[in-house]
């Protein structure tokens, strides 16, 4: 168990809907990080979240916001969905800083029909 | 900017064959690199990692991973294969050097298949 925890496992909605996936990091971990998985772009990295501050964006998609609330929490807000959204989204913490690991979640699986 | 390469898309051993799963890096500093293992519906789980101390790394379930410099290479091996180790395997380089945020920059991946 990594102490990230991603809610909910798995989403099946219809394009041009909006959803929120939900991540709670390990307690003490600051950064939060949101990544795509697909089988045909792998691990994207999308947006890293550090005490409530943006601190890098990846290939995040303008219809794709993301925030990290003051309990550290994050959520990560996709909208106007279209089919090549579906994938397994992941979050992981860290406690910060470049020799650190990520710590993942067991992602959301989204299901856009 | 740092980049990682893993050579084989899939590699298949043997139970209880030598486990070799190859990773090359490029890096505008000294890098801090990481291995990961993914099972089936579940999230990457941290197998070693490399932040500038000893070149041979050991880390869980009997794997471990040499850094050559020389050679910009981080392979991972594993001296005897279990089925338990078939997943997908993930080299990782840390992004420290361009923006020191701590985002982690994957591979491809590497789909090991263990046969009986």
């Amino acid at each position: 168990d990594s102490g990230v925890t991603q809610t909910p496992k798995h989403l099946i909605t219809a394009t041009g809907q909006r959803v929120t996936l939900r991540c709670s990091p390990r307690s003490g971990d600051l950064s939060v990080y949101w990544y795509q998985q697909s089988l045909d772009q792998g691990l994207q990295f999308l947006i890293q979240y550090y005490n409530g501050e943006e601190r890098a964006k990846g290939n995040i998609l303008e219809r794709f916001s993301a925030q990290q609330f003051p309990d550290l929490h994050s959520e990560l807000n996709l909208s106007s969905l279209e089919l090549g959204d579906s994938a397994l989204y992941f979050c992981a913490s860290s406690v910060g800083g470049g020799d650190s690991p990520l710590h993942f979640g067991n992602g959301t699986r989204l299901t856009v029909t | 900017a740092q980049s990682v390469t893993q050579l084989g898309s899939h590699v298949s051993v043997s139970e209880g064959a030598l486990v070799l799963l190859r990773c090359n890096y490029s890096s505008s500093v000294p890098p801090y690199l990481f291995w990961y293992v993914q099972y089936p519906n579940q999230g990457l789980q941290l197998l070693l990692k490399y932040t500038s101390a000893a070149t041979l790394v050991k880390g869980i379930n009997g794997f471990e991973a040499e850094f050559k410099k020389s050679e910009t290479s981080f392979h991972l091996t594993k001296p005897s294969a279990h089925m338990s180790d078939a997943a997908e395997y993930f080299c990782a380089v840390s992004d420290y050097g361009s923006s020191n945020t701590g985002k982690l920059i994957f591979g491809q991946g590497t789909t090991l298949q263990v046969k009986p």
